[in-house]
């Protein structure tokens, strides 16, 4: 298995502008989380999607930021207009209700810089 | 979920074992103890869980106290590439949904 996918790896932008990150999540998991990592704030998650519903966006900093699950196959993280601030590594992670342990599989990260 | 502290870092030398403790004080009966580690520049690795049995595999052995308010992640061998940082996280095993990553153990094995 390839593990979860995320594109693109590194994301350089100007500040307004709109940024859509994507992400795959593992075949036959059925949960997708959104993280965000920033030296200040450390690891918070975003938002988490079960079966393709969101479940809980209570970590979305504000409305500038959007996501969606279309199918179980694919997610995006956009946000719209950027800002500096926004600047950080996201994650996207998956798991399986279905497995025993139900840990978490992280992908390796979009580095955003908006300048 | 309950909150978890960590030691915000630690050294260990390289072939030594390396002790990361974490307390969860505030745990409910039904959470499990959650440990990943982040190696710089990936994402966050599984690393072991339990519930309170110590509980061992190819990476590590976790060991939880009686009372289950702490527990300390093992790595028997610690090598360079375990550097890396180490969070403690606890939630029910059928709540595949959030898990609150605190600031974690920076963990630096030295030659």
């Amino acid at each position: 298995d390839a593990g979860v996918i995320q594109s693109p790896r590194h994301e350089v932008t100007e500040m307004g502008q709109e940024v859509t990150l994507r992400c795959k999540p593992i075949s036959g998991h059925d949960y997708l989380f959104w993280y965000r990592q920033t030296m200040m704030r450390g690891l918070e998650l975003l938002i988490y999607f079960n079966n393709n519903v969101p479940i809980d966006d209570s970590g979305m900093p504000e409305d500038r930021f959007s996501a969606k699950m279309p199918n179980a196959s694919f997610s995006t993280l956009k946000i719209q207009p950027s800002e500096p601030r926004d600047s950080a590594v996201y994650f996207c992670a998956s798991c399986s209700s279905l497995a025993v342990y139900n840990e978490q599989f992280f992908g390796p990260g979009t580095r955003l810089t908006v300048l | 979920d309950a909150k978890t502290t960590q030691p915000t870092s630690m050294d260990c030398a390289e072939g030594r074992a390396a002790n990361l403790p974490c307390n969860h004080s505030t745990i409910s009966g039904n959470e499990y103890v959650y440990w990943y580690r982040q190696i710089h520049s990936q994402g966050p690795q599984y690393i072991i869980h339990g519930l309170k049995n110590n509980e061992t595999n190819e990476m590590a052995s976790l060991i939880i106290t009686e009372d289950r308010k702490s527990s300390t992640l093992i790595l028997p061998h610690a090598t360079l590439r375990d550097t890396a940082v180490y969070y403690c996280i606890v939630r029910p095993l059928g709540n595949a949904g959030k898990s609150t990553f605190g600031d974690g153990t920076t963990l630096t094995v030295k030659p």
